[in-house]
């Protein structure tokens, strides 16, 4: 079973500055997730990617497949980007469908103004 | 608004009784799946749905029951059998296996 395994676990840091969170995880995968939760416990899935970078507003992802490793990057950082980042990846050997979804536990971000 | 709805936001359990919480989507997505989550650790998949009137345990399935007689709908009982109920549970829905997936805004269960 894939191990994923995300860094920091907790991360304060004051308003402007660039944040970097860390992603690796054990065996090959089909796609890796990044997903957002906020206080409320709601979820909103900000990447999907398999290989390469992704770019979304402030927000950057990356992936490198040989060495297992992906990392969510906030450029300018806000207040209002404090919650918590999720890693989860789509296990490559598998039965398809959900049971291919590994989740990591998970980095509590906090920005302070 | 498409989306996907759950309810109620939150749910109280006497000792031995069942409860169901509701997943409803109107994304037109086949796929459907229950999650766990517990402070300090990951989401725990127990239950998915790829295609109506069919459904898959996942890792934590013990004490749970679902049902899909309808694409929108994916309901979640927790019976009494499951003896540690209290956590947060997350519906999500995604067109197919393997895509990206859409969650609802959860439903915190917690036991009298």
């Amino acid at each position: 079973k894939n191990e994923v395994e995300q860094s920091p676990q907790n991360l304060t840091a004051q308003e402007g500055e660039f944040i970097t969170i860390n992603c690796s995880y054990s065996v090959g995968i089909s796609a890796l997730h990044w997903l957002q939760q906020h206080p409320g416990g709601g979820i909103v899935s900000l990447f999907m990617l398999s290989s390469g970078k992704k770019k979304h507003g402030r927000l950057i992802a990356t992936i490198n497949i040989q060495e297992k490793h992906s990392s969510l990057h906030i450029t300018a950082s806000h207040p209002r980007d404090s919650a918590v980042y999720i890693c989860a990846v789509t296990n490559m050997y598998s039965g398809g469908g959900a049971d291919g979804l590994t989740f990591g536990k998970g980095t509590h971000l906090i920005i302070q103004p | 608004d498409g989306g996907i709805t759950q309810s109620p936001k939150y749910l109280f359990r006497k000792e031995g009784q069942n409860v169901t919480l509701s997943c409803e989507q109107n994304l037109n997505h086949d796929a459907m799946y229950w999650y766990r989550q517990d402070p300090g650790q990951g989401l725990r998949l127990i239950y998915y749905s790829q295609i109506v009137n069919d459904f898959q345990k996942g890792d934590i399935a013990e004490g749970y029951s679902v049902s899909r007689e309808k694409k929108e709908s994916f309901p979640l009982t927790v019976t009494s059998a499951q003896k540690n109920p209290t956590a947060f549970y997350l519906c999500a829905s995604s067109i197919s296996q393997r895509e990206t997936q859409y969650f609802g805004p959860g439903t915190r269960l917690l036991v009298l």
